[in-house]
């Protein structure tokens, strides 16, 4: 079973627009990670906050990280066509079994 | 510097045989990991090995073995071929088990 679950699960919107993303998660963990990944092919990694953390920045990416609420948001400013993907969140779990839990992603459609 | 590489890229297996993935991870990262992805859905973890031992288990069934090598290399092996193990097999190296993961391309099974 999948411990993140992203929303939405599909989302087009127009280049120059802002792209949120939401993840949920079920357990306590040490991060949560986020990846892209095109066409089927292997992820990219993004940006990873730790559970100390509440937001982190990187160029364009926004991520929030709300413990309480097991919950993080991925936000994407000014997009671009080339932004185009599927993100996905990633957990690890906190009891040390060194596990990687991915979500169900959400394929982003960025229209020129 | 060279990425993680897999190999092969594609192939095609009919039930019940056996395959043999590979995975080199970045020069340096002792952590591989491996994951399933069936089309449409996230990757599902598999095994995580760190300096050669196995750190972490999915829930797979014993057709799914894996070992890491000296040099941090990796096999996936699965026996006995089903038609639902066609999916993507991504291989993920790191430098430790909590921090970001680097994707190879990942290797296409079929199976007929």
């Amino acid at each position: 079973s999948q411990q993140g679950e992203e929303d939405p699960q599909a989302l087009s919107i127009q280049e120059g627009e802002n792209a949120t993303m939401n993840c949920s998660y079920k357990t306590s963990i040490n991060n949560l990670q986020w990846y892209r990944q095109n066409s089927g092919r292997g992820l990219v990694h993004l940006i990873l906050i730790r559970s100390n953390e509440r937001e982190k920045h990187s160029g364009r990416l926004r991520v929030t990280l709300d413990t309480s609420k097991k919950s993080s948001s991925l936000l994407i400013t000014a997009s671009r066509a080339a932004d185009t993907a599927s993100y996905f969140c990633a957990t690890d779990l906190s009891s040390g079994t060194y596990k990687y839990i991915f979500g169900t992603g959400t394929r982003l459609k960025v229209l020129a | 510097d060279a990425g993680v590489t897999q190999s092969p890229t594609h192939l095609i297996k009919t039930r019940g045989q056996h395959v043999t993935l590979r995975c080199s991870p970045i020069s340096g990262h002792k952590s591989v990991s491996w994951y399933q992805q069936v089309l449409g859905q996230g990757p599902q973890f598999i095994f995580q090995y760190y300096e050669k031992e196995e750190r972490g288990r999915g829930n797979f069934p014993d057709r799914f073995s894996a070992r890491q090598f000296p040099n941090y290399s990796s096999e996936l092996n699965v026996n006995a071929l089903l038609l639902g193990d066609s999916a993507l097999y991504l291989c993920a190296g790191g430098t430790a088990s909590y921090n970001e993961q680097f994707f190879g391309p990942g290797t296409r099974l079929t199976v007929l």
